[in-house]
């Protein structure tokens, strides 16, 4: 099946600093991905959707100056936490399809940023 | 806005017995999918099966079958034969056909097989 890796799998910053989250998809062109969220013991919440070479749509409640998002080719998208504090510490899971329909999804490993 | 319920925040199974997971969800779409996902320890999702909507045969995988009932707005997954590997967290999701394509996740149920 289709892969999708991510990198930093796991990472620490220190507060008020940013960091980057690479999302790839490693055998298949991915039209869109996704970002997601998730917090202990609890499910995955969309954070955004971004579509190779356009500005990404983000969901209600999510700061888009502080989570930028990019596109920029058909196989690679990057989350950046800006000026990361303590509460942004969670799991981050991308998920990429090139299919049109997004019925088919592959999901990353997911990465743990952890800001102290 | 679409909203899935998974009413068992956890469950525990004896290996080799067959477990079944509910989920509800709520949409006023016609056409959709609806997918049920693993999360193991190791937090990689991973699709164990999924049901087009306007499919009325249940999906099968394996040792994994759903039940859906469209009126009713339910998905149950079907564990036969459970194995240790299947302890995990079960996500059920669903996803608009069309636009978006994004998954709305339910809330997760934690399943535990005991050896």
């Amino acid at each position: 099946g289709a892969v999708v890796s991510q990198h930093p799998s796991w990472v620490i910053c220190k507060s008020g600093t940013s960091v980057k989250i690479e999302c790839r998809s490693l055998d298949f062109q991915a039209t869109t991905m996704f970002w997601y969220r998730q917090f202990p013991k609890q499910s995955l919440m969309l954070m955004a959707t971004s579509n190779e070479g356009s500005k990404a749509t983000y969901e209600q409640g999510v700061e888009k100056d502080k989570f930028l998002i990019n596109h920029a080719s058909l196989t690679l998208s990057t989350l950046t936490v800006t000026s990361a504090h303590p509460e942004d510490s969670s799991f981050y899971i991308c998920s990429a399809s090139g299919d049109p329909s997004g019925y088919e999804q592959y999901f990353g490993p997911g990465t743990r940023l952890t800001v102290t | 806005a679409q909203t899935v319920t998974q009413s068992q925040p956890e469950m525990s199974v004896q290996e080799a017995e067959t477990v079944t997971l509910s989920c509800t969800y709520d949409t006023s779409e016609n056409n959709y999918y609806l997918f049920w996902y693993k999360q193991p320890p190791s937090r990689q999702m991973i699709l164990v099966i999924r049901q087009e909507a306007y499919k009325q045969q249940n999906a099968t995988e394996n040792r994994f079958s759903v039940n859906f009932q469209k009126a009713a707005k339910s998905f149950s997954l079907k564990i036969s034969d459970s194995q240790l590997g299947d302890t995990a967290m079960y996500f059920c999701a669903f996803m608009k056909h069309g636009t978006g394509n994004q998954f709305y996740f339910g809330t997760g149920t934690s399943l535990t097989v005991i050896p």
